[in-house]
């Protein structure tokens, strides 16, 4: 069965380190998300990608990056951590038009010290 | 600018109560998708429901329905005969046609709590 998975699940790490979670999904959809959840906020979205080579902003794209060389995969980089980015992460995919579900992955726990 | 308010923080049942989770969104397009999406305990993102800005037919899954009224921009979820399973985060979302991709604006979430 098609999933989509996150890596790792739980992951706690230090200011000012480099992380990156990954994502990887087997939909082979074009269509790939990285989100955060807070307390109060809900989720909002950090980075996308419309397929390979391409990727943008969403609303809370600050100290976060992207790189998307196959379809499957859209890992999420925090530069430098800090701990305002302790949160939880969500990666997604979908297919290409706006009228689609997205897919969920199961999260990331994210705690910076 | 797209919006979508979720007002009910938490709103706690008692089981086979009926409960009502309201939505309201705000959005310039005359296309674009509302959704549904429950966050049960054990934290994963589990869909519920797609409805586009065409078809304002509500819908009825078992327990679960939906309003939907363009009028008041309102998408709002109602479980009939509440049961403990359906204690959750539920999350309404909109994504806008000419929103390439499908980005979803959440709303902040309603945590529901079904007491036996």
């Amino acid at each position: 069965d098609a999933e989509i998975t996150q890596s790792p699940r739980h992951k706690i790490t230090e200011t000012g380190r480099q992380v990156t979670l990954a994502c990887h999904q087997t939909w082979n959809h074009n269509n790939m998300f990285w989100y955060r959840q807070d307390l109060g906020h809900g989720l909002r979205l950090i980075h996308y990608s419309y397929g390979v080579q391409d990727t943008n902003k969403g609303e809370v794209s600050d100290g976060y990056s992207v790189s998307r060389s196959n379809t499957e995969d859209l890992p999420l980089t925090l530069e430098s951590a800090a701990s305002s980015q302790t949160s939880v992460y969500f990666c997604a995919s979908s297919e290409l038009v706006g009228a689609h579900e997205q897919f969920f992955g199961p999260g990331t726990r994210l705690t910076v010290l | 600018a797209q919006k979508v308010t979720q007002a009910q923080t938490e709103i706690s049942v008692v089981e086979k109560e009926d409960v009502t989770l309201d939505c309201v969104y705000e959005t310039r397009d005359t296309t674009y998708y509302l959704f549904w999406y429950k966050q049960p305990p054990s934290g994963e993102l589990v869909f519920l429901i797609r409805r586009n800005s065409f078809d304002e037919q509500n819908e009825i899954s078992g327990r679960y329905s939906w309003n939907f009224q363009k009028s008041t921009s309102s998408f709002n979820f109602t479980i009939t005969a509440s049961q403990v399973v359906d204690s959750a985060v539920y999350f309404c979302a909109l994504s806008e046609a000419n929103n390439q991709g499908g980005k979803l604006i959440f709303g902040q979430g309603t945590e529901l709590s079904v007491k036996p």
